[in-house]
């Protein structure tokens, strides 16, 4: 079975470009999750999709992140203008089952680089 | 004072040590708690559960004490592949009403094995 898939796995722009993050959670899984890991720090959560609902964006920059999920598969992050400080690691996971909390699957993550 | 608390480390031992790292939350309404390991420059993986009246897999023993809002996790025998940064994942409940719980990653724990 094929795992998480996210693509591209690095990625360096200049400060004020767009990015895009591209996520393909695992076939069933309802729960698709955009973490950000800052060096020597665990993953943050950004946003947390039910199917295509997000459940929880509290803590997603909104002045320039954005998510979608449009059919409840696949899932986009994008970052428009970006920053110095938004240098980090960009983990998507997933997770299915019927209880609310489940094991998190992570991707190998997209390394953004913002010079 | 930050919702979950580790001790960054490293924990240097030898092969065949028992080692044992804590892991602190904030928050007394936490709902479930997990234990992940992380390779260098990898994904972080599901190493086990933590449930209240204690779990064993193996070499590895994950705790939790809601009294004191700690959970821990004990590895006997240490091997050299043991190395590794473990992260405690905290399910919080949010900080404003009417939101989700909320995975709250501790900054992990690195632990190196030595011959």
């Amino acid at each position: 079975e094929a795992g998480v898939v996210q693509s591209p796995r690095y990625k360096i722009i200049e400060k004020k470009q767009p990015v895009a993050f591209w996520c393909n959670p695992i076939s069933g899984h309802n729960t698709l999750y955009w973490y950000r890991q800052n060096l020597g720090q665990g993953p943050e959560l950004l946003i947390r999709y039910e199917n295509e609902e997000a459940v929880d964006d509290s803590q997603l920059p909104k002045d320039r992140f954005s998510a979608e999920r449009l059919k409840g598969v696949d899932s986009t992050l994008k970052i428009q203008p970006a920053e110095l400080g938004d240098s980090a690691v960009y983990l998507c996971a997933s997770s299915g089952g019927r209880s609310t909390w489940n094991e998190q699957f992570f991707g190998p993550g997209t390394r953004l680089t913002v010079l | 004072r930050k919702e979950v608390e580790q001790d960054p480390g490293p924990f240097n031992v030898p092969e065949g040590a028992t080692v044992a790292f804590n892991c602190t939350y904030s928050n007394s309404a936490s709902q479930s708690f997990f234990w992940y390991r992380q390779d260098c420059r990898k994904e972080p993986k599901l190493l086990m559960s933590v449930y209240s009246s204690g779990n064993e897999d193996g070499r590895f023993t994950a705790q939790l004490n809601r009294a004191s809002q700690y959970i821990s996790l004990l590895i006997r025998d240490s091997k050299l592949s043991d190395s590794a940064t473990y992260l405690c994942v905290v399910i919080r409940p949010p900080l404003l009403s009417g939101g989700s719980y909320i995975p709250t990653f501790g900054r992990g724990t690195s632990l190196i094995v030595h011959p």
